[in-house]
């Protein structure tokens, strides 16, 4: 079946430790997208990427990286720098032309703790 | 920048009640509408969607919504509640390469 996987569902990080969370998918998407969710605050744009090779600032990138060397990974790099980072994270991909997107689909999530 | 509001960040409703989910967008252009779901700790769901044609548009689930632009409205509505619509519920609202979601309601349902 066609879909995202994100992994792991649930990270613990120690503070001033950089972690990596993972999203692979199999639709043959362009486009991918990273959100952080808090509650009472909906999705949040981190990073999203039209096209391998390339991405661009979200309205929340202040902390995290991200990469897009192949068209089917876009991980998310959560670095010492992003001072509160205990959320729930969510990647997403939609087909990416370039235009309007029609519709995104979404991975299960990662719970990132910090402990 | 392309937004929705969603007015009430929780409702509940008895069960077999009508569902009422509000959400208003702002757009200078023809807007892309789209009503997720998420049951806890989970991803997004694809409820439904309105892109361009006709104004009420049906889901998943028994949900329904109808793009209103004199009013910018884009209401989800489900006739009879069900236990399982218990979730959080997002109107969203797209533009080039980007999807804008609301904060967010989280539906209750009570016996």
């Amino acid at each position: 079946d066609g879909g995202i996987t994100q992994s792991p569902k649930y990270l613990f990080r120690k503070e001033g430790q950089n972690v990596t969370l993972s999203c692979e998918q199999n639709l043959n998407h362009d486009a991918m997208y990273w959100y952080r969710q808090d509650p009472g605050q909906g999705l949040r744009l981190i990073y999203y990427s039209q096209i391998v090779n390339d991405f661009q600032k979200g309205d929340i990138a202040e902390g995290y990286s991200v990469s897009r060397e192949k068209k089917e990974s876009f991980p998310l790099t959560v670095t010492s720098a992003q001072k509160n980072p205990t959320a729930f994270y969510l990647c997403a991909s939609s087909i990416g032309t370039g235009g309007v997107v029609t519709e995104a689909f979404f991975g299960q999530g990662t719970r990132l703790t910090v402990v | 920048a392309q937004s929705v509001t969603q007015l009430g960040s929780h409702v509940s409703v008895s069960e077999g009640a009508l569902v009422l989910l509000r959400c208003n967008y702002s757009s200078s252009v023809p807007p892309y509408l789209f009503w997720y779901v998420q049951y806890p700790n989970q991803g997004l769901q694809l409820l439904l969607k309105y892109t361009t044609g006709a104004t009420l548009v049906k889901g998943i689930n028994g949900f329904e919504a109808e793009f209103k632009k004199s009013e910018t409205s884009f209401h989800l509505t489900k006739p009879s509640a069900h236990m399982s619509d218990a979730a959080e519920y997002f109107c969203a609202v797209s533009e080039p390469r980007k999807t804008n979601f609301g904060k967010g309601t989280s539906l209750l349902v009570t016996p």
